[in-house]
């Protein structure tokens, strides 16, 4: 069965470090997402991304943060320079269309 | 600004009985209802879900109810078992580009 992969599973970075986390959407699909959810907190959507461009985006999603697709089946998420605050679980997503997303297994962030 | 809410963080019900997780939301223009699952350490599941044109979606043991006047959904898990044991979390879309997700409630169903 297809399915959404994120690496690493668990990245632990500095504070004020670049990150990139990396996902394999299902390949027949055209909407990509990354969400996050700190600990406790609900799930948050972060950015959606169609057509190679982002669709649509959050408050949260600040220039600190990009998304790229750099060859046809990888998605990133790149946090340029990290804060206490951005550890969570980051959870990339996608879907056919405006249908259900079906998300990876996530990846752990702890920023110290 | 919560646009999706499930106001019961936890919820236990005996094995073989009904479970019945409930959510609500404020955006008319949501058009499109999910349920996830969720386990510790692992990644929302797709559970059901159901477009604003029905009032009803019923897949094995979920059915999703629609109650578009009231702008208020439910996920009935009839009989339950103790796998159904999750965190299950609600989300809406209104044709755009992301789901916004309710908080989840944690369904602990007992032997």
């Amino acid at each position: 069965e297809p399915e959404v992969t994120q690496t690493p599973s668990h990245q632990v970075t500095q504070m004020g470090q670049e990150v990139i986390l990396r996902c394999v959407p299902i390949s027949n699909h055209l909407y990509f997402y990354w969400y996050r959810q700190i600990l406790g907190q609900k799930v948050e959507f972060l950015v959606s991304f169609y057509n190679n461009e982002i669709s649509e985006k959050s408050e949260i999603f600040d220039d600190q943060f990009s998304v790229e697709r750099p060859d046809g089946s990888n998605f990133t998420l790149k946090i340029r320079s990290t804060k206490l605050e951005d550890s969570a679980m980051y959870f990339c997503a996608s879907s056919e269309w405006n249908t259900e997303a079906f998300f990876g297994q996530g990846t752990r962030l702890t920023v110290v | 600004d919560q646009q999706v809410k499930q106001n019961s963080p936890s919820l236990s019900v005996q094995e073989g009985r009904i479970s019945i997780l409930n959510c609500d939301y404020t955006n008319s223009m949501f058009d499109y209802f999910l349920w996830y699952k969720k386990y510790p350490a692992e990644g929302p599941t797709f559970l059901i879900s159901i477009s604003s044109i029905k009032d009803k979606n019923e897949d094995g043991r979920f059915t999703v109810f629609l109650n578009k006047s009231a702008k208020h959904l439910s996920l009935h898990i009839v009989p339950s078992q103790p796998g159904d044991s999750a965190v299950y979390f609600c989300a809406a879309s209104d044709s755009g580009n992301q789901f916004y997700f309710g908080t989840g409630t944690s369904l602990t169903v007992i032997p």
